[in-house]
């Protein structure tokens, strides 16, 4: 079946620390996108993708990083720069600019500890 | 920038009930609009995709309309059942860009048996 992978479910970062949450799908999708989703908040848009080797900051991309080197995949990497990266993490996708609707993943949930 | 209100933020009802969700935004040029469903700890799962030209879509006990021009849409949920219980977000999607897609903060659903 095809769909959105998210690893790992559960991430533990230190201070100082680098992490990096992966995404892969097999929907053979072109468009890739990253939220970030707080308690009580919408989804806010991290970074996205139209296309590979490319990609745009959305309203939050201070202090994370991303890559689009396959079509199948965007890992998002939260740096030691993001001051409060608790929170959990939403990969999506989408044909093109959206207009077929945009397809999740489970999610990953990010503490500093 | 597209604001995204849902109301109310939280709902308990009996089982059976029929129930209406809102969600109301600000800018009207949108492509098209998505409910999603949310369990605790989970991605969004896609419940109903209605584009700017359609003012309906059903699947099942669910029915969301749109009203682009005075910027609202509602989900219709027939018959609850303690199964539907999750939080529920709207979004809606821009005219042109990857980036435009925003969400509201969701409403909480809770059906009790």
């Amino acid at each position: 079946d095809g769909g959105i992978t998210q690893s790992p479910k559960y991430l533990f970062r230190k201070e100082g620390q680098n992490v990096t949450l992966s995404c892969e799908q097999n929907l053979n999708h072109d468009a890739m996108y990253w939220y970030r989703q707080d308690p009580g908040q919408g989804l806010r848009l991290i970074y996205y993708s139209q296309i590979v080797n490319d990609f745009q900051k959305g309203d939050i991309a201070e202090g994370y990083s991303v890559s689009r080197e396959k079509k199948e995949s965007f890992p998002l990497t939260v740096t030691s720069a993001q001051k409060n990266p608790t929170a959990f993490y939403l990969c999506a996708s989408s044909i093109g600019t959206g207009a077929y609707g945009y397809t999740f993943g489970s999610g990953t949930r990010l503490t500093v500890v | 920038k597209q604001e995204v209100t849902q109301i109310p933020a939280a709902l308990s009802v009996p089982e059976g009930e029929n129930l209406v969700l809102n969600c109301s935004f600000t800018d009207s040029a949108i492509y098209n609009l998505q409910w999603f469903r949310q369990d605790p700890g989970k991605g969004l799962t896609s419940l109903l995709l209605i584009q700017s030209s359609q003012r309906e879509q059903t699947s099942g006990r669910l029915n969301a309309s749109l009203d682009k021009s005075s910027g609202r849409s509602t989900l219709y949920i027939a018959a609850s059942q303690p199964g539907d219980s999750a939080t529920y977000l709207c979004a809606p999607g821009g005219e042109y860009n990857n980036n435009d897609m925003r969400f509201g903060a969701g409403t909480r659903l809770t059906v009790k048996p």
